[in-house]
């Protein structure tokens, strides 16, 4: 069976300062793993995925994850915090079925950016 | 291209009564799904289609009927609505359904059941 764990489901940087949002995923094969972000009100929008090519992704507005195997993590990280990136993000890995897929999402981490 | 659209943005019913949520998507996705979102809980499929005329149930289902009678359009059907039915839901759709596709995500409907 495949899950997700989100580690924090909350996390307060001041702007300018390092990101760093904790997944961790159990899966029983290779997975897909993605990062997506919810802002106030919206719909979720995809940050960047892992599809077993480079380990180290890089995504939209500054994001990366690193794959880690032995770890079973996908951890998101950012260099520097902005005003713009508080929002909602979820890690979320995937469940071919039959062929096709189904997204298993982890509970969410909120992150608040504070001036 | 407007992507994944839903409608209403808004809704409030009361228990027993019917309604449809629309989902309509204009990037000739063979893959429509419908997740609903509960605090704590981030996002869990209702039902799902692969494509026009098959669809599927996924983690919760019970209380929804879907049907998929074009690519474009994927309406979520609330039988008999119940106070736990109140949540978020948000379409969603994608190139193929495969595990390395991304998701396309409307802006969701918020529904309230008295």
């Amino acid at each position: 069976a495949q899950s997700v764990t989100q580690l924090d489901s909350h996390v307060s940087v001041s702007e300018g300062t390092p990101v760093l949002l904790r997944c961790n995923y159990s899966s029983s094969y290779s997975p897909s793993l993605f990062w997506y972000v919810q802002h106030p009100n919206k719909g979720l929008q995809l940050l960047l995925k892992y599809t077993s090519a480079a380990t180290l992704v890089k995504g939209i507005n500054g994001f990366e994850a690193e794959f880690k195997k032995s770890e079973t993590s996908f951890h998101l990280t950012k260099p520097s915090a902005h005003m713009s990136d508080a929002a909602e993000y979820f890690c979320v890995v995937s469940r071919p079925s039959g062929g096709y897929n189904k997204l298993i999402f982890g509970a969410g981490t909120r992150l608040a950016v504070h001036p | 291209n407007a992507g994944v659209t839903q409608t209403p943005k808004f809704q409030v019913l009361k228990t027993g009564q019917s309604m449809t949520l629309q989902c309509a998507q204009d990037m000739n996705h063979e893959y429509m799904s419908w997740y609903r979102q509960d605090p704590g809980m981030g996002l869990r499929l209702i039902h799902y289609s692969v494509g026009a005329g098959i669809t599927d149930q996924g983690e919760v289902p019970n209380g929804y009927n879907v049907s998929r009678s074009t690519t474009e359009d994927f309406p979520l059907r609330l039988l008999s609505a119940a106070p736990s039915q109140t949540s978020v839901y948000f379409c969603a759709s994608s190139h193929r359904g495969f595990n390395t596709d991304t998701q396309y995500f409307g802006p969701g409907t918020r529904l309230t059941v008295l």
